[in-house]
């Protein structure tokens, strides 16, 4: 399998669930991301990982947690949501956090809580 | 406020003809843009991108022109194909010294090419 590789496709959770996103590349890439879509809005950058550390969070509240374990898999840990966090999650890597590094996306998980 | 801003959420094009989606930004130390597409169920794919050193990239029938005076930049898709339509996202960042984390993206001008 190549690219990058999301599920499940599709979530829907409760607010008092507790959840994971995982993600998956196959292209030898050092820097991995999570972006939220929400409706009518820009794509907005989570967390980004560089070889597996932590370089950037966006000021992500506490309910959604990352976890890299190394350079190929991210998870996106979620627990005690809102109903305002439905949105498309995009995981998406790149070579490396270079500025002109193109993005690699997934299919994204369309999530839902209820 | 939105540093990078497509003002057409949509626009509709005849096979054959050009299409023309429109970028504007706020940020002067924006120096490399990039356009992504995305089909519906799918996550975004890279398309093609200039730095700001230039004024014109080519790549096939995609062309993207930079008018950095006007901080506009606009992707050119000709001819115009049905499997163009999509959505089209403009992205800028920081190429020195910047990084992804520093790519700011536009909500997008979904394109529809009819046959």
């Amino acid at each position: 399998e190549t690219g990058v590789t999301q599920t499940p496709r599709h979530l829907v959770m409760g607010m008092t669930n507790k959840k994971s996103l995982k993600c998956e590349q196959h292209l030898g890439h050092n820097a991995m991301y999570w972006y939220k879509q929400s409706a009518k809005k820009p794509l907005e950058l989570m967390f980004v990982y560089s070889l597996e550390e932590r370089v950037e969070n966006n000021s992500v509240p506490s309910r959604f947690s990352p976890e890299c374990p190394n350079s190929s898999h991210l998870f996106l840990h979620l627990h005690t949501l809102q109903p305002e966090d439905s949105a498309l999650y995009l995981c998406a890597s790149s070579q490396d956090t270079g500025g002109n590094s193109p993005l690699h996306f997934g299919n994204g998980t369309r999530l839902t809580v209820t | 406020d939105q540093q990078v801003k497509q003002n057409s959420p949509s626009l509709s094009v005849q096979e054959g003809r050009i299409s023309i989606l429109n970028c504007d930004y706020t940020n002067s130390m924006f120096d490399y843009f990039l356009w992504y597409k995305k089909y519906p169920a799918e996550g975004p794919t890279f398309l093609i991108s200039i730095s700001s050193i230039k004024d014109k990239n080519e790549d096939g029938r995609f062309t993207v022109f930079l008018n950095k005076s006007a901080k506009h930049l606009s992707l050119h898709i000709v001819p115009s194909q049905p499997g163009d339509s999509a959505v089209y996202f403009c992205a800028a960042s920081l190429y020195y010294g910047g990084s992804q984390g520093n790519l700011i993206f536009g909500k997008g001008t979904k394109l529809s090419v009819k046959p």
